[in-house]
């Protein structure tokens, strides 16, 4: 079976511009989670999503936003890029709706802001 | 949701037996506790999770008090290869994972 992928691997974009994540999750996982890692915070959610319905959301500005579709793929989107939005995000996916069971976490995509 | 603390990080070498204790005191009667790893430049991997007593598969052991005011993480003839940061994580089936500091984890030859 599959694991969980993320495209692009690798991501260079410059303050004010725009950038939008995807994760396709394990195949039946219906739960869709989002991380945000830096070396100075560590590892934050940022949002979960299940059958396309945002479940829970973490403490970080509307400039970071996601959605869900119908196949449980899901996207991320961060506008108006700042310098510090530089990191490695993170998806990952579980079977179950609720969020505290076993996540199986994909890649991640390394985003740089210059 | 619990807090949990950690050790920042621990030694070891390889073949001993590592016990990385984590304190949640606040941890409530529906929480679980969780425990993943996590490699540079990767995302977390779950290793155990457990509600109370002993948990055992086959990588790891959870040691849970009977108080569950703590947990302890046991990874038996550690190698290289499992040099990274651990992370423990308290909450029920309701919760998003909240990760904190985690311990890392060095193993040396």
């Amino acid at each position: 079976k599959a694991g969980v992928t993320q495209t692009p691997r690798y991501l260079i974009k410059t303050r004010g511009q725009q950038v939008t994540l995807s994760c396709s999750p394990i195949s039946g996982h219906r739960s869709v989670s989002w991380y945000q890692q830096t070396p100075g915070q560590g590892l934050q959610f940022l949002f979960e999503y299940f059958s396309e319905t945002q479940r829970n959301k973490g403490n970080f500005p509307g400039r970071f936003s996601g959605r869900q579709f119908s196949n449980s793929r899901s996207e991320m989107n961060v506008s108006t890029l700042e310098l510090g939005d530089s990191a490695l995000y993170l998806c990952a996916s579980s079977l179950v709706e609720t969020g505290f069971d076993e996540q199986y976490f994909g890649p991640g995509t390394r985003l740089t802001v210059t | 949701l619990a807090k949990t603390t950690q050790p920042i990080s621990m030694d070891s070498y390889e073949g001993q037996e590592v016990n990385i204790t984590c304190s949640h005191n606040n941890i409530a009667t529906n929480d679980y506790i969780t425990w993943y790893q996590q490699f540079p430049s990767q995302g977390p991997r779950f290793i155990i999770q457990g509600y109370k007593t002993k948990v055992t598969n086959e990588v790891a052991s959870l040691f849970i008090p009977a108080d569950r005011k703590s947990s302890t993480l046991s990874l038996p003839r550690v190698s290289l290869s499992d040099t990274a940061v651990y992370y423990c994580l308290v909450g029920d089936n309701t919760d998003k994972l909240i990760f904190g500091t985690g311990t890392r984890l060095q193993v040396f030859p």
